[in-house]
């Protein structure tokens, strides 16, 4: 089983805060690393798919980095919103293209 | 507009029966992946599928199988039901390196 990392498990911040959550994976065997967002009672939704060490992006108040030599990659969330508030999902996508998720970081954004 | 269908939202089915849950996705993906979602679990990988007729274990796939006789449909059977397979199952199909797309879920439920 591939040990995916996330921390912390849930996080309550007030709106207007910037927070950062973190993901650690075996760096070896490595291909890409997703993360997603996943809300109550949907589906998750891709935010990032990260394929090079030192990999940067953004969306909107949303931006993650990578680090594949060390095996790790962080999500930042610059001014969290109420709607911000979800589940967020690691994956890193190995070889035998298995795609095995952390059991994420549950953020909740206080109005 | 991408799209990954899941037959049933809701399913009630009896212990012991033969369930079958269907997955269809319209992109000619390669790789499809079957979850399932159980609280503070995150998602499990129960099996995967990189090509037509191919078929690989996740990490829990005791009691199940899967099958795969055409690149866009992605069958998940349960053998002989039982209560501790009562979960939320979420297919996804990606090409290497993109992100994936998810179904809506099926909840099912075993009496």
């Amino acid at each position: 089983i591939l040990n995916v990392e996330q921390s912390p498990q849930s996080l309550h911040v007030q709106e207007g805060d910037s927070t950062n959550f973190t993901c650690s994976f075996p760096s070896s065997n490595f291909y890409a690393l997703h993360w997603y967002r996943w809300e109550t009672a949907k589906s998750p939704e891709a935010l990032f798919v990260m394929t090079l060490n030192g990999d940067e992006k953004k969306k909107g108040r949303i931006s993650a980095t990578l680090n594949t030599k060390e095996g790790y990659s962080y999500l930042y969330i610059k001014g969290s919103q109420p709607e911000d508030s979800a589940t967020y999902l690691c994956a890193p996508y190995s070889s035998g293209d298995k795609l095995t998720f952390g059991t994420g970081t549950r953020l909740a954004v206080r109005p | 507009d991408v799209k990954v269908t899941q037959s049933s939202r809701y399913l009630v089915k009896r212990t012991g029966e033969k369930v079958f849950l269907e997955c269809v996705q319209d992109m000619d993906h390669e790789n499809m992946f079957w979850y399932r979602q159980d609280p503070g679990l995150g998602l499990r990988l129960i099996y995967f599928s990189y090509d037509v007729k191919m078929k690989e274990k996740g990490d829990i796939p005791e009691g199940y199988s899967v099958s795969r006789e055409k690149k866009e449909r992605f069958s998940l059977i349960l053998e002989s039901a039982s209560t501790n397979q009562t979960s939320m199952y979420l297919c996804a199909s990606t090409l290497l390196n993109t992100e994936a797309f998810f179904g809506q879920g099926t909840r099912l439920t075993v009496v």
